[in-house]
């Protein structure tokens, strides 16, 4: 079954440094996003991509927040400077679909854990 | 957004039924309703889909009254294995091409 594969599974950094985390979409899908959880609280909504830009995004997406679709295949979303509030699991999905009122079904990675010192 | 409301957590035994309402008194008139599940530091997974009525699939059915502001997952004969966090998520963004997730129901299966 096809499946988001997501790298690394865990990374840990220093304040202040650079990370990019990668997502590797089911081959497909048109339509990717990327999630966050912070350790015991709810998925969090960070942004949507498609046709090489950003549909919508939510307001934890900030200045210090990117993503890009590099090769066609990859997706990666990067932090430009860490704060310790970044720490957290980050969940990468794709559909293949999206239909009115209907958004197709979202298939995740299993996630990378930042964490964030 | 349509707002959803589904109860914080529930407590189930091995082979029993368990049903999950959510509540969405403003859903809008195309919205479907989805429902994901969450293992413990897995991503979400998606279980089933629907509009209206009854849709069912390998793993659950749904049940959606005529208007539309409640829906009900229902999870036949649970194991352990379906010890998760459920959600009920209508879609949200103006385009609808986002899912925002609420805190869910904690479903704990025991032996």
């Amino acid at each position: 079954e096809p499946e988001v594969t997501q790298t690394p599974s865990h990374q840990v950094t220093q304040m202040g440094q650079e990370v990019i985390l990668r997502c590797v979409p089911i081959s497909n899908h048109l339509y990717f996003y990327w999630y966050r959880q912070i350790l015991g609280q709810k998925v969090e909504f960070l942004v949507s991509f498609y046709n090489n830009e950003i549909s919508e995004k939510s307001e934890i997406f900030d200045d210090q927040f990117s993503v890009e679709r590099p090769d066609g295949s990859n997706f990666t979303l990067k932090i430009r400077s860490t704060k310790l509030e970044d720490s957290a699991m980050y969940f990468c999905a794709s559909s293949e679909a999206r239909y009115l009122g209907a958004p197709g079904e979202l298939f995740f990675g299993e996630g990378s854990r930042l964490t964030v010192l | 957004l349509a707002k959803t409301t589904q109860p914080i957590s529930m407590d189930s035994y091995e082979g029993q039924e368990v049903n999950i309402t959510c509540s969405h008194n403003n859903i809008a008139t195309n919205d479907y309703i989805t429902w994901y599940q969450q293992f413990p530091s897995q991503g979400p997974r998606f279980i089933i889909q629907g509009y209206k009525t009854k849709v069912t699939n390998e793993v659950a059915s749904l049940f959606i009254p005529a208007d539309r502001k409640s829906s009900t997952l229902s999870l036949p004969r649970v194991s352990l294995s379906d010890t998760a966090v459920y959600y009920c998520l209508p879609p949200d963004g103006a385009a609808g091409n986002k899912l925002t997730f609420g805190g869910g129901t904690r479903v704990l299966v025991k032996p």
